[in-house]
């Protein structure tokens, strides 16, 4: 089975500062999507940002981006120019190809972006 | 594009009763699935439903159950409500099965009382 550990239960910077989420996972699988996925106050959940196994470039999504480490079994989100809209609860997941689509999810890690 | 839509958006019941959740996936999207999220167990998967199909189920009671319709909409149902039932309940569509992203919808906040 596969696991999911986001080792910071919370975080805080100032606005416009650059911070990095924690994630490692586990997995014996070789085909497999990495997720971030955000979840402010309203509870609904948003897709942050994207990773393929398959592919050794780390993805980047304007602000966002991944630092991915397939061997390490690691993958972090690096937020850049951090805005008080990235307040919010930040779940890593995991998805694997074959089998059941379902997201694995990690605890999550509670963001606050102090003004 | 209307994003997944859930109703009711929050709902009370009491123990020992039933409820049904529904769910519209994205238009176009074939699969739904459902997660229950709880501060005690975090986020964990209910059920896939693929072409009217469920294929696959977690780790759930049998009081659990879903269904999904020709349109891919999707209910899901709760008997034999439990008090430690209450959480959020999220659901979330894809193009197809495998290799997709899932997006989700707002959720549904059920509280047993």
């Amino acid at each position: 089975a596969q696991t999911v550990t986001q080792s910071q239960p919370e975080m805080s910077v100032q606005e416009a500062e650059t911070v990095t989420l924690s994630c490692t996972y586990d997995t014996s699988e070789n085909n497999y999507y990495l997720f971030w996925y955000k979840q402010p106050p309203s509870r609904q959940m948003i897709l942050v940002i994207r990773q393929e196994a398959y592919k050794q470039q780390n993805a980047t999504e304007n602000r966002f981006s991944v630092n991915f480490q397939k061997a390490a079994k690691s993958f972090s989100l690096k937020i850049s120019d951090s805005q008080l809209g990235d307040t919010a609860m930040y779940f890593c997941a995991f998805m694997n190809l074959q089998g059941a689509q379902k997201l694995v999810f990690g605890q999550g890690t509670r963001l606050t972006i102090n003004p | 594009k209307a994003g997944v839509t859930q109703t009711p958006r929050y709902l009370i019941k009491t123990r020992g009763q039933q409820v049904t959740l529904s769910c519209s996936p994205i238009s176009g999207h074939r699969s739904v699935s459902w997660y229950q999220q709880t501060p005690g167990q975090g986020l964990q998967f209910l059920f896939e439903y693929f072409s009217e199909t469920q294929r696959n189920k977690g780790n759930f009671p049998g009081r659990f159950s879903g269904r999904q319709f020709s349109n891919s909409r999707s209910e899901m149902n709760v008997s034999t409500l439990e008090l430690g039932d209450s959480a959020l309940y999220l659901c979330a569509s894809s193009l197809a099965l495998n290799q997709e992203t899932q997006y989700f919808g707002p959720g549904t906040r059920l509280l047993v009382l």
